[in-house]
């Protein structure tokens, strides 16, 4: 059973706290992403990796962390830095970088994070 | 740089009545769109793309939406609404940048299905 899971599907966590969501992806794909959804708010991209130990910052990379250490695995940390964590957060994959603007993201079911 | 438009934050409509979910966008090259279901607290599931190919895309569920350059839109549209079709839909650009594909995201379209 191919596809992207995320876990955990919710999470809680105390102000000051460092966080890390998981993404685990069996299509063999090269490139991974990490976007946070806000209500009201398309995705907005955080982090992006195209290859393993590469990753580039995205639009609101402030607060968070990455790491690509291997190629199914791209883990996100939410770090006591990042003013309003609370939010949607998606992880997505595609075939391999940059195969062309038709490349196509499969999407994870999503973390909720929520700061208490 | 490029951008997505959708017109409409809600749609309602009557099941069995056609839908349109209309999307402008603005792009410096040859863009490749898409279209994505979200149902509530899951991800994103691809409903279609357009890629220079046929400006008719026909996807699943049937929807289907219709690239017009002219008009820099990419609507998207189904004859009969389903119940099961109610959640946000997103249209989405994507640009071959240095950095690799760039995907902007509009800000979504919440359809309701009504009996």
């Amino acid at each position: 059973d191919g596809g992207i899971t995320q876990s955990p599907k919710y999470l809680f966590r105390k102000e000051g706290q460092n966080v890390t969501l998981s993404c685990e992806q069996n299509l063999n794909h090269d490139a991974m992403y990490w976007y946070r959804q806000d209500p009201g708010q398309g995705l907005r991209l955080i982090y992006y990796s195209q290859i393993v130990n590469d990753f580039q910052k995205g639009d609101i990379a402030e607060g968070y962390s990455v790491s690509r250490e291997k190629k199914e695995s791209f883990p996100l940390t939410v770090t006591s830095a990042q003013k309003n964590p609370t939010a949607f957060y998606l992880c997505a994959s595609s075939v391999s970088p940059p195969a062309g603007v038709s490349d196509t993201q499969y999407f994870g079911p999503g973390t909720r994070l929520t700061v208490l | 740089a490029q951008s997505v438009t959708q017109l409409d934050s809600h749609v309602s409509v009557s099941e069995g009545t056609p839908v349109l979910l209309r999307c402008n966008y603005s792009s410096s090259y040859s863009p490749s769109l898409f279209w994505y279901v979200q149902h509530p607290n899951k991800g994103l599931q691809l409903l279609l793309k357009y890629t220079s190919a046929a400006t008719l895309v026909k996807g699943i569920n049937g929807f289907e939406a219709e690239f017009k350059k002219s008009e820099t839109s990419f609507h998207l549209t189904k004859p009969s609404a389903h119940m099961s079709d109610a959640a946000e839909y997103f249209c989405v650009v994507s640009e071959l940048t240095g950095g690799g594909n760039k995907l902007t995201f509009g800000t979504g379209t919440q359809l309701k299905v009504e009996l």
